[in-house]
């Protein structure tokens, strides 16, 4: 079984759609968990840090339930430049050091 | 931009060579971990350093080494350079603190092509 597990997608919305993308870990010790947005050939940039009571950030909402081992991202009012991949990641390496491990990715498409 | 810059941009190399990418952490971060992202797939955490010291490991073999530096920057040296070795290699600084994790910082990363 794979640490972090995403949704295989690929995704393909119309614009204003909502999206959303589901993860799960197999750590249960893991400690912090984030969604990164990678544009093609390009480096995964930090969209947003989960939290277990959920957070939101404009259009994009996280949640996280550990019992589960479960995290989650929404995207409402898609845009065009939402077109991305999105990584689900997990820190594994406990509070020892930062070994983030990563989803294998969702390509996300967003057309007019 | 995050400023954490890699050299070089691209690179070919051949079977069994050897090849040394690097580095350079944001200004005032002393974290530097190194990934690989081979094509279609999530990067995966190659090691750490902390204030010069490997400080975690992935699952690479020992022709994988590194090096950091006094001022932070970073190496990423391959041995006997092997066709699967070909990816986009990752460099990323954390902010200050033992292990911190949270809100690490990609450089645009190297893409290594072996032949």
């Amino acid at each position: 079984r794979k640490e972090v597990e995403q949704d295989p997608g690929p995704f393909n919305v119309p614009e204003g759609a909502t999206v959303a993308f589901n993860c799960t870990y197999s750590n249960s010790a893991s400690q912090s968990f984030f969604w990164y947005r990678q544009d093609c050939r390009k480096e995964p940039k930090l969209l947003m840090s989960v939290y277990s009571s959920g957070n939101e950030d404009g259009r994009f909402t996280a949640q996280l339930n550990r019992a589960s081992q479960y995290i989650s991202l929404l995207i409402r009012d898609s845009k065009l430049s939402d077109s991305a991949t999105y990584l689900c990641v997990v820190n594994a390496g406990g509070t020892s050091y930062g070994k983030l491990t990563f989803g294998q990715g969702t390509i996300l498409t967003v057309h007019p | 931009e995050t400023g954490v810059t890699q050299s070089p941009t691209h690179l070919i190399k051949t079977r069994g060579q050897q090849v040394t990418l690097r580095c350079s952490s944001q200004s005032g971060h002393n974290t530097v971990s190194w990934y690989q992202q081979a094509l279609g797939q999530g990067p995966q955490f190659i090691f750490q350093y902390y204030r010069e010291e490997e400080n975690g490991r992935g699952n690479f073999p020992p022709r994988f080494s590194g090096l950091q530096f006094p001022n932070y920057s970073s190496e990423l040296n391959v041995n006997a350079l092997e066709l699967d070795d070909s990816a986009l290699y990752l460099c990323a600084s954390s902010e200050p603190g033992l292990g911190s994790a949270d809100t690490q910082y990609f450089g645009p990363g190297t893409r290594l092509t072996v032949l």
